[in-house]
């Protein structure tokens, strides 16, 4: 089983829908968890931390859920912008300096 | 703003030579990472450091070797390089602590003839 693991996409959503991810991890020890976004031919950036209890950021969401070992991002109201591969990582060794990346799930927004 | 600068953008090397990758980060961090990003794989990790002088290996450090003589500076290197290295390369910084963030420079894209 891979450490990190999420469905490859494509979603391919139209405007103004709303779109949900998952994403497992396998260690129950993983501490930090995130959504990194990643535009075509660009470098990740950090969407969002994901905490224990969930956060919202505007249209985004992020939960945890440790029993079952996934988390997920919520994009509400989506935009053409939010095109992009989204990215689960977990620091899956349980090491907070070693994070695992999971290999991406590919959104497209259609106008 | 934090920036991690990659000396190359796009590189061409031929089978066997050394390559060298740099990178620099600007903003004190203690770590810094050096991944390799290849389609349906995602980012795998190849070696990292927590300190001047101080590398892990990551999950694929075979054929890599990596120096890290001043804290902001981080290089990756391929002793002789081969077409399965062609890859886009991505460094990284962070500070050290649950939840820290990654950031990461902009990527050199190596192609290994």
């Amino acid at each position: 089983r891979k450490e990190v693991e999420q469905d490859p996409g494509p979603f391919n959503v139209p405007e103004g829908a709303t779109v949900a991810f998952n994403c497992t991890y396998s260690n129950s020890a993983s501490q930090s968890f995130f959504w990194y976004r990643q535009d075509c031919r660009k470098e990740p950036k950090l969407l969002m931390s994901v905490y224990s209890s969930g956060n919202e950021d505007g249209r985004f969401t992020a939960q945890l859920n440790r029993a079952s070992q996934y988390i997920s991002l919520l994009i509400r109201d989506s935009k053409l912008s939010d095109s992009a591969t989204y990215l689960c990582v977990v620091n899956a060794k349980g090491s907070a300096r070693q994070l695992t990346f999971g290999s991406g799930t590919q959104l497209t927004v259609l106008p | 703003d934090v920036k991690v600068t990659q000396s190359s953008r796009y590189l061409v090397k031929r089978t066997g030579e050394k390559v060298f990758l740099e990178c620099v980060q600007d903003m004190d961090h203690e770590n810094m990472f050096w991944y390799r990003q290849d389609p349906g794989l995602g980012l795998r990790l190849i070696y990292f450091s927590y300190d001047v002088k101080m590398k892990e290996k990551g999950d694929i450090p075979e054929g890599y070797s990596v120096s890290r003589e001043k804290k902001e500076r981080f290089s990756l290197i391929l002793e002789s390089a081969s077409t399965n290295q062609t890859s886009m390369y991505l460094c990284a910084s962070s500070f050290t602590g649950v939840g820290e963030k990654l950031f990461f420079g902009s990527g050199t894209q190596l192609s290994v003839l």
